[in-house]
């Protein structure tokens, strides 16, 4: 079965490092998204991505963040100045279109220390 | 704007009992409901799904759900659980107009022996 596939699963960094969290979304999917949860908290939605253009964003993805895919496979989600308070696990995700009926497959995460 | 609200954050359960896992919406739009699981160190993946038509609705490991619109609720139920269901369960909505899932808090459901 088709999956999405996230690298890399657990990196440590020091505030104020830049950090670039990568994903392979399922080939066929046209909508990319990045979710985080905090340790304990819920999971909340980041960014999503149609057409190589951001079409939906939350108040969380400041200036410090930013979403881009280079080239066909790859969705990856940039961190410019690390915070403490960006420790999480990152969700990537994909869908085939938006709405009912288009389901939204997640990866296994990336987990991300800052210290 | 939408909301999900997870009332329990654990659920333990004795293996063969039966398990209701609590979840509330609120929407002001039509809503797509979902149930997401997580076992330990995996990512997210979909349980059920209520987009339309029938309220009840049913995994192919033995969880449904029912959407009552009435009670703005989606609640998750099995009859019977196993050890191997202990996992964390996440309710979550959309609707249309945005491309976002808002999410619960999530529930641990542990399945003891």
């Amino acid at each position: 079965e088709p999956e999405v596939t996230q690298t890399p699963s657990h990196q440590v960094t020091q505030m104020g490092q830049e950090v670039i969290l990568r994903c392979v979304p399922i080939s066929n999917h046209l909508y990319f998204y990045w979710y985080r949860q905090i340790l304990g908290q819920k999971v909340e939605f980041l960014v999503s991505f149609y057409n190589n253009e951001i079409s939906e964003k939350s108040e969380i993805f400041d200036d410090q963040f930013s979403v881009e895919r280079p080239d066909g496979s790859n969705f990856t989600l940039k961190i410019r100045s690390t915070k403490l308070e960006d420790s999480a696990m990152y969700f990537c995700a994909s869908s085939a279109g938006t709405g009912s009926g288009n389901t939204i497959y997640f990866g296994e995460g990336s987990w991300l220390t800052v210290v | 704007a939408q909301s999900v609200t997870q009332l329990d954050s654990q659920v333990p359960v004795f293996e063969e009992a039966p398990v209701e896992l609590r979840c509330n919406y609120s929407s002001s739009v039509s809503v797509y409901l979902f149930w997401y699981v997580q076992y330990p160190n995996q990512g997210l993946q979909l349980l059920l799904k209520y987009l339309s038509g029938s309220t009840l609705v049913e995994s192919i490991n033995g969880f449904e759900a029912e959407f009552n619109k009435s009670q703005t609720s989606f609640h998750l139920r099995k009859p019977s659980v196993h050890i191997s269901d202990t996992a964390e369960y996440f309710c979550a909505v959309s609707g249309s107009g945005t491309y976002k899932y808002i999410f619960g808090t999530g529930t641990r459901l542990k399945v003891l022996a």
